[in-house]
């Protein structure tokens, strides 16, 4: 069964502009979340969408959004790039919600920002 | 409030060592607990999880936790280290049962000294 997958695995934009990530998640799998990791701040939660419908969202400013479609593959989208919103954004998919169920992760798109 | 945290972001032991990676969490409610490891360019691996069953948790490639309630902690051993350990572990927790949001502690970098 192919994993969680990302693309592009890298990208570079410049302050400003906007960027949309896409995550394909493993086949049945209906959760799909997103994490973004910096040196500074870590792995933080950014936001989870199952069945179409956001589930939650961290604390992240709303330029940050996100979706999800029927198939269940999910893209992410940052608009106003800051310099700051260069990191490592990871996807995981699981079967269903909650900690039950193991979340499986891509490899991330690293995102750098100039 | 609710956290996790990771004390030591390098630890080092000889290959053939025990690894004692630490891991302890605040928390007003029960909480689901992880270790995840990352390697080098690549996205997280789920290692082992507490979800209020065992205490004692066994994973992947040898690992083990165990969840003491008392000590508010949830540290990973492995009783012998191999080269291929080397890589960045992060401890996780999740609050909510119906949720997929994880609050990642800041991470170890575990080094194995041939």
């Amino acid at each position: 069964k192919a994993g969680v997958t990302q693309t592009p695995r890298y990208l570079i934009k410049t302050r400003g502009q906007q960027v949309t990530l896409s995550c394909s998640p493993i086949s049945g799998h209906r959760s799909v979340s997103w994490y973004q990791q910096t040196p500074g701040q870590g792995l933080q939660f950014l936001f989870e969408y199952f069945s179409e419908t956001q589930r939650n969202k961290g604390n992240f400013p709303g330029r940050f959004s996100g979706r999800q479609f029927s198939n269940s593959r999910s893209e992410m989208n940052v608009s106003t790039l800051e310099l700051g919103d260069s990191a490592l954004y990871l996807c995981a998919s699981s079967l269903e919600t909650g900690p039950f169920y193991e979340q499986y992760f891509g490899p991330g798109t690293r995102l750098t920002v100039t | 409030a609710q956290s996790v945290t990771q004390l030591g972001s390098h630890v080092s032991v000889s290959e053939g060592a025990l690894v004692l990676l630490r891991c302890n969490y605040s928390s007003s409610v029960p909480p689901y607990l992880f270790w995840y490891v990352q390697y080098p360019n690549q996205g997280l691996q789920l290692l082992l999880k507490y979800t209020s069953a065992a205490t004692l948790v066994k994973g992947i490639n040898g690992f083990e936790a165990e969840f003491k309630k008392s000590e508010t902690s949830f540290h990973l051993t492995k009783p012998s280290a191999h080269m291929s350990d080397a890589a960045e572990y992060f401890c996780a927790v999740s609050f909510e049962t119906g949720a997929n949001n994880l609050f990642f502690g800041t991470g170890t970098r575990l080094t194995v000294i041939p």
